[in-house]
């Protein structure tokens, strides 16, 4: 149960696209296409962005999208909005009804 | 409104047990796989224990494997986390969240467990 890793932080400009990955293994990201994603501002609680791997709950901006290749999932963030700046976190089904997290990853709007 | 609602954090001293609750409202509760994820101070979230809709089934992760039990109880809207044999580790803020499409939403506001002497 190793968690998949991020990048540590991604910055782009207003309007800009920036892009997250999400690296497992073959155990859990390359084995399922049930990868999740999710946006933290300090202090709250995390928000549902993306599930299984591209899907966008209702309410979330279609500015966010999703994607998987092999064992990296990706999320990607279009014209970035200053509201988007938070912690972003990938989460995929590990087999055996188990979940694990990503690292983490801070995105910063310049 | 859908809402889950946690209490029963505190301050702990190594060894001990709490029990934390998750009150969940504005949603059939009984139709619906629940989860507890953590984090710690300053730390990312760390999936903890995910229990399905009628409580026949449930999984851990093995850093609490032996020591939390997770429980339900679908006639009053209730999540439960039994923690127990607290290490300093396991400071963190816990929170639940329904299980939807293998995603989580939504997710309660959290709280707080401190282990320290």
């Amino acid at each position: 149960q190793s968690a998949l890793t991020q990048p540590a932080s991604v910055s782009g400009s207003p309007g800009q696209s920036i892009t997250i990955s999400c690296t497992g293994t073959s155990s859990d990201v390359g084995s399922y296409d049930l990868v999740s994603w999710y946006q933290q501002h300090p202090g709250k609680a995390p928000k549902l962005m993306i599930y299984e791997g591209s899907k966008r709950p209702s309410g979330v901006s279609n500015r966010f999208s999703g994607s998987k290749s092999g064992n990296t999932a990706s999320l990607t963030i279009s014209g970035l909005q200053a509201e988007d700046e938070a912690d972003y976190y990938c989460c995929s089904y590990a087999g055996s009804r188990t979940f694990v997290f990503g690292t983490g990853t801070k995105v910063t709007v310049l | 409104e859908v809402q889950l609602v946690e209490s029963g954090g505190g301050l702990v001293q190594p060894g001990g047990s709490l029990r934390l609750s998750c009150a969940a409202s504005g949603f059939t509760f009984r139709s619906y796989g629940m989860h507890w994820v953590r984090q710690a101070p300053g730390k990312g979230l760390v999936w903890v224990s995910r229990i399905n809709s009628d409580g026949s089934s449930t999984s851990y992760a093995d850093s609490v494997k032996g020591r939390f039990t997770i429980s339900r109880d679908n006639a009053k809207n209730m999540l439960y986390l039994q923690v127990d044999s607290l290490r300093a580790e396991d400071t963190a803020v816990y929170y639940c969240a329904t299980e939807r499409a293998s995603g989580f939403d939504p997710w309660g506001q959290g709280t707080l467990v401190t282990v320290s002497s």
